[in-house]
């Protein structure tokens, strides 16, 4: 098993710039969870999905994030614009049936640049 | 409003020693609390895991404790490791797939 597959693990870019964050869930696993680590604010949960369907995305901090899970294997968060305060790593997770009782399987993350 | 805190950012321990790592929590309704370990260019991973119905939780080095009427949980790691060195994540949940986590206390176990 792969594990979470997250691309790029870099991204430096320019404020005012779009900017798109991939990730390849655990195959069989039916929830993904997109996480932002600041040192201020530890790990935030951004959306979470349940099988591919948006469940719970009161944590996307402004209309400029937005995210996707087009198919069971594949989902992208999209910064559009960007600005110097998104940067951060961002973290996708799956798990088999929710982040409660079924342990997050975590990918090594996007370290997230605007300048 | 941090629903989940880990007030430590950082812990110093010396090899051998006992490392105790605590968190608190607001929320009454969490039912389910784990501790997630990470290394530097790294995800977290998951440790050790407890019930509200439980008040202790034992897996090898590692025993993770709650005290419900405090809102308090901590993580006992004995003997502590070098290789124990990492920032600790406490997180919580209830009944909903929701996983809330604190901002993590980073542990250094020295020789």
């Amino acid at each position: 098993d792969a594990g979470v597959i997250q691309s790029p693990r870099h991204e430096v870019t320019e404020m005012g710039q779009e900017v798109t964050l991939r990730c390849k869930p655990i195959s069989g696993h039916n929830s993904l969870f997109w996480y932002r680590q600041t040192m201020m604010r530890g790990l935030e949960l951004l959306i979470y999905f349940n099988n591919n369907v948006p469940i719970d995305d009161s944590g996307m901090p402004e209309d400029r994030f937005s995210a996707k899970m087009p198919n069971a294997s594949f989902s992208t968060l999209k910064i559009q614009p960007s600005e110097p305060r998104d940067s951060a790593v961002y973290f996708c997770a799956s798990s088999l049936f929710g982040g409660g009782n079924s342990p997050l399987h975590f990918g090594n993350g996007t370290r997230l640049t605007v300048t | 409003d941090q629903q989940v805190k880990q007030n430590s950012p950082s812990l110093s321990v010396q090899e051998g020693r006992i490392s105790i790592l605590n968190c608190d929590y607001t929320n009454s309704m969490f039912d389910y609390f784990l501790w997630y370990k990470k290394y530097p260019a790294e995800g977290p991973t998951f440790l050790i895991s407890i019930s509200s119905i439980k008040d202790k939780n034992e897996d090898g080095r590692f025993t993770v404790f709650l005290n419900k009427s405090a809102k308090h949980l901590s993580l006992h790691i004995v003997p502590s490791q070098p290789g124990d060195s990492a920032v600790y994540f406490c997180a919580a949940s209830y009944n909903t797939d929701k996983l809330i986590f604190g901002t993590g206390t980073r542990l250094q176990v020295f020789p």
